[in-house]
């Protein structure tokens, strides 16, 4: 049973597109991250949901919009996609500072 | 300056060999230390977790934190090339809800047979 699970694993989509992520985390964790790793595999914090409630939104562009229906879930969703989005995204869920897990990732390609 | 620095390497080693993985980080804030593993195109797996100052042991495997000089070690015992990998450390500041992970840029590690 994946602890953390996201889908697509893989996503290609033109410049302009919008599209999401979902995921999922089955751990009982109160806390959801989404990490942006980039193609010098630097990985970085975009969001963190606890609870359902927005508590990190890192400098990310306003494109990216983060929703959580319920602690369990946080989903992805990006507007007008540019190149530079090109990055693998990470999902996370932890309880406080404790269980960090991570997802598989989804590797976006804009082209 | 960087909050947390680490030694991109690449670092090659012979199967067997002790391997030193280390972080420094420049703010006494951060409390709370991790290791990832992160394999070719997976996500990262924790390793180790600690937040006190010095030695915790898990197998092959030994995270230590000196808080006063702001630095942190992954070793390594008897490396095997399963062991091949990209090393990641992480850690976390205290206070509030805010449990963000900042990374160090990671280091790839290669066991040679």
């Amino acid at each position: 049973d994946t602890a953390v699970s996201q889908t697509p694993k893989y996503l290609v989509t033109q410049m302009g597109n919008d599209k999401s992520i979902k995921c999922e985390q089955n751990l009982g964790h109160d806390t959801m991250y989404w990490y942006k790793q980039d193609s010098k595999k630097f990985l970085k914090i975009m969001f963190s949901y606890n609870n359902k409630e927005l508590i990190i939104n890192e400098t990310v562009p306003n494109r990216f919009s983060p929703k959580s229906p319920d602690k369990a879930h946080l989903n992805l969703h990006i507007n007008s996609l540019e190149l530079g989005d090109s990055a693998v995204y990470f999902c996370a869920s932890s309880q406080a500072t404790s269980g960090y897990t991570f997802g598989s990732g989804t590797r976006l390609t804009v082209v | 300056q960087k909050e947390v620095e680490q030694d991109p390497g690449p670092l090659s080693v012979p199967e067997g060999a002790i391997v030193s993985l280390n972080c420094t980080y420049s703010n006494s804030a951060f409390q709370y230390f991790m290791w990832y593993r992160q394999y070719s195109r997976k996500g990262p797996e924790l390793l180790m977790y600690t937040y006190s100052s010095g030695n915790k042991e898990d197998g092959r495997f030994t995270a230590q934190v000196d808080k006063s000089s702001k630095y942190i070690s992954l070793f390594i015992r008897d490396s095997q090339p399963s062991d091949s990998a990209t090393y990641l450390c992480a850690m976390i500041k205290s206070g509030g809800s805010n449990y963000k992970l900042t990374f160090g840029k990671g280091t790839l590690l290669t066991v040679n047979p």
